[in-house]
């Protein structure tokens, strides 16, 4: 069974451009949540889609965008980036199923905003 | 708010001996606990989880904690540290068995002396 697959693993943007990010979710997975990973802050949920819908959402601002398709592959968007965008961006899949909710992660995309 | 509190950033050990990292959550509701951990340049891997059963919780390569709701504690314990212990480790909170929604301490990094 493949992994959760994040793309790109790298990415290098400028001040000021929009970026998207990739996830697959492990298959039969309904649900994609999004993770910022940074030093200073550490891991922090920006959102959650399930069924193409998002269920929840962290405190950020409104530049951090997301979206499911119905195959469950999600994407972020990040629009007019800041230099604190830079971060490691995980993604995770789980099932959601009641005895089987372990969320697996991605090996992120690590983001370098210039 | 649920919130995670891990005391001690970096924690350093020699092999062998054991394995100790701490981890106290806040939470208005019955938590749902878990710990994970970060190899470098990896997503994370989920070493155990506690979901309201039994409070000693058994997780993969010889990890176990116990959950103390009257401390509000959920410590990582392993009896002898082992070399590929080395990496980052996180605690997190949810309100749900689902892990769509995790609140993550800043995490400690762990070193193995030989």
């Amino acid at each position: 069974k493949a992994g959760v697959t994040q793309t790109p693993r790298y990415l290098i943007k400028t001040r000021g451009q929009q970026v998207t990010l990739s996830c697959s979710p492990i298959s039969g997975h309904r649900s994609v949540s999004w993770y910022q990973q940074t030093p200073g802050q550490g891991l922090q949920f920006l959102f959650e889609y399930f069924s193409e819908t998002q269920r929840n959402k962290g405190n950020f601002p409104g530049r951090f965008s997301g979206r499911q398709f119905s195959n469950s592959r999600s994407e972020m968007n990040v629009s007019t980036l800041e230099l604190g965008d830079s971060a490691l961006y995980l993604c995770a899949s789980s099932s959601d199923r009641p005895r089987n909710t372990e969320a697996f992660f991605g090996q992120g995309t690590r983001l370098t905003v210039v | 708010a649920q919130s995670v509190t891990q005391l001690g950033s970096h924690v350093s050990v020699s092999e062998g001996a054991l394995v100790l990292l701490r981890c106290n959550y806040s939470s208005s509701v019955p938590p749902y606990l878990f710990w994970y951990v970060q190899y470098p340049n990896q997503g994370l891997q989920l070493l155990l989880k506690y979901t309201s059963a039994a409070t000693l919780v058994k997780g993969i390569n010889g990890f176990e904690a116990e959950f103390k709701k009257s401390e509000t504690s959920f410590h990582l314990t392993k009896p002898s540290a082992h070399m590929s212990d080395a990496a980052e480790y996180f605690c997190a909170v949810s309100e749900k068995r689902s892990q769509g929604n995790l609140i993550f301490g800043k995490g400690t990094k762990l070193s193995v002396k030989p």
